[in-house]
């Protein structure tokens, strides 16, 4: 059983279309986080919400477009994309954002962008 | 800088055998934590097991048990008794503390085969 949900798990998109991944955790968490995860590449991290503020944005494009309202949903925008977009998107959250805290992750969204 | 080194893009082994994955790593804190994440085919990233720099013992979950050698700069995966679902990919992971947020630098991967 996981506690952290993603949706869609599979997205497939042109260039010029606009899109959104969606992430839940059910675990009562304070802090989630976005990563890509691209073929043959370590896991990248992208943003971090604590309580529902940006405290990390990793130097990513501004074609991805993070949105957390809520401390338990957090959303990435996708416009404009490039091919080498295309990855497995994953969302994790921890209790808070202190160096022990254990990151749970979802199922991940694999998207290709054609 | 932090890193996270895994040499074993796969591993083979045989069912009921254990089976041991290696991670190294490199930081200049004296304060770390170092975990392992199993990733099914599926693509979830499923938590193993956590060692903290400053725990005296070796972390053992079930059966995963963490061989952690400090000056080695070595967190190797131990897994015993591997049935045919531990099949897939490994990373190690660290925390890295050179920025206020809780974030984790990940390796590259061991992909696992377990044979029956």
């Amino acid at each position: 059983e996981t506690g952290v949900t993603q949706t869609p798990r599979h997205l497939v998109m042109g260039m010029t279309n606009k899109k959104s991944l969606k992430c839940e955790q059910h675990l009562g968490h304070n802090a989630m986080y976005w990563y890509k995860q691209s073929a043959k590449k370590p896991l990248e991290l992208m943003f971090v919400y604590s309580l529902e503020e940006r405290v990390e944005n990793n130097s990513v494009p501004s074609r991805f477009s993070p949105e957390c309202p809520n401390s338990s949903h957090l959303f990435l925008h996708l416009h404009t994309l490039q091919p080498e977009d295309s990855a497995l998107y994953l969302c994790a959250s921890s209790q808070g954002s202190i160096i022990t805290d254990t990151q749970y992750f979802g199922p991940g969204t694999r998207l290709t962008v054609l | 800088a932090q890193k996270i080194t895994q040499t074993q893009p796969g591993m083979f082994v045989q069912e009921k055998e254990a089976v041991t994955l290696d991670c190294t790593y490199d930081t200049s804190d004296p304060s770390y934590g170092l975990f392992w994440y199993k990733q099914p085919s599926s693509g979830e990233m499923i938590f193993l097991i956590y060692q903290g720099s400053y725990d005296q013992q070796n972390a053992t979950e079930g059966r995963y048990s963490l061989n952690f050698q400090k000056a080695r700069k070595s967190a190797n995966l131990v897994i015993s008794a591997s049935q045919l679902g531990d099949s897939a990919m490994y990373f190690c992971a660290m925390r890295d503390y050179g920025g206020a947020t809780n974030k984790l630098i990940f390796g590259t991967g061991t992909l696992l085969a377990v044979q029956p």
